[in-house]
């Protein structure tokens, strides 16, 4: 099984703040990577697909990057709508795995 | 407007079985795999097991092989998850998902169903 690992698991930021969040693989994934934002009592929304395709409607201020085993979520100006948790998703193979999450707080 | 809804959550005493549905509406049932993710809770995202737009293939996690069973009515539009011998670690909210097109991401979602396992 493919393991992702996600860092940090916490994260406190404030508005306007840029934020990184970084998604590890065990082994290559190639571009097999997706990122989702999740709020508490809702369900996940994709981001982010193939590494760094932003889904339709999703602001600009998002932004994904790398392949194989290292990537990154990028948010250029954290906004309030922004505070959640993000998590990414191999899907080069089965069984498809997520991350652990990081939770983006308010400092 | 694209749409998955839930049901069948409850609570349920461990080794029971239960039944969830999702009923999809908005776009074409059959081009799409379709998707069961589970979150226990505080906890992170869990796929459960995914079919294809036939129902030909299917895959499971480990943690629910030979416990699961995924199926759709493509007639209805609609997916299940047939849960037997259920654990206290079943425990969670099952979201139902469309998967995009030739990927295996999840771009849409439902709002999830609650399951209790306990005594």
């Amino acid at each position: 099984d493919i393991q992702m690992t996600q860092s940090p698991s916490t994260l406190s930021a404030s508005v306007g703040d840029r934020v990184t969040i970084t998604c590890r693989a065990s082994q290559s994934i190639s571009s097999w990577l997706a990122w989702y934002q999740q709020k508490p009592g809702k369900a996940p929304k994709v981001m982010i697909y193939k590494a760094s395709s932003l889904e339709s409607e999703v602001p600009s201020r998002f932004s994904g990057s790398g392949s194989g085993t290292e990537f990154t979520l990028t948010i250029s100006s954290l906004q309030p709508d922004d505070f959640a948790t993000y998590y990414c998703q191999q899907y080069v193979s089965y069984p498809l795995t997520f991350g652990g999450g990081t939770k983006v707080e308010i400092k | 407007e694209v749409q998955l809804v839930e049901s069948g959550g409850g609570l349920v005493q461990p080794g029971g079985s239960l039944r969830l549905s999702c009923a999809a509406s908005g776009f074409t049932f059959t081009n799409h795999w379709m998707t069961w993710v589970r979150q226990a809770p505080g906890k992170g995202l869990e796929w459960v097991a995914n079919i294809n737009g036939d129902g030909g293939d299917k895959k499971y996690a480990d943690s629910v092989q030979g416990r699961f069973t995924v199926s759709r009515d493509n007639a209805k539009n609609s997916l299940s998850l047939q849960m037997n011998g259920l654990r206290a670690e079943d425990t969670a909210v099952f979201y139902c998902a469309r998967t995009r097109y030739a990927a295996a991401f999840m771009d849409v979602w439902g709002k999830g169903t609650t399951v209790t396992v306990s005594s």
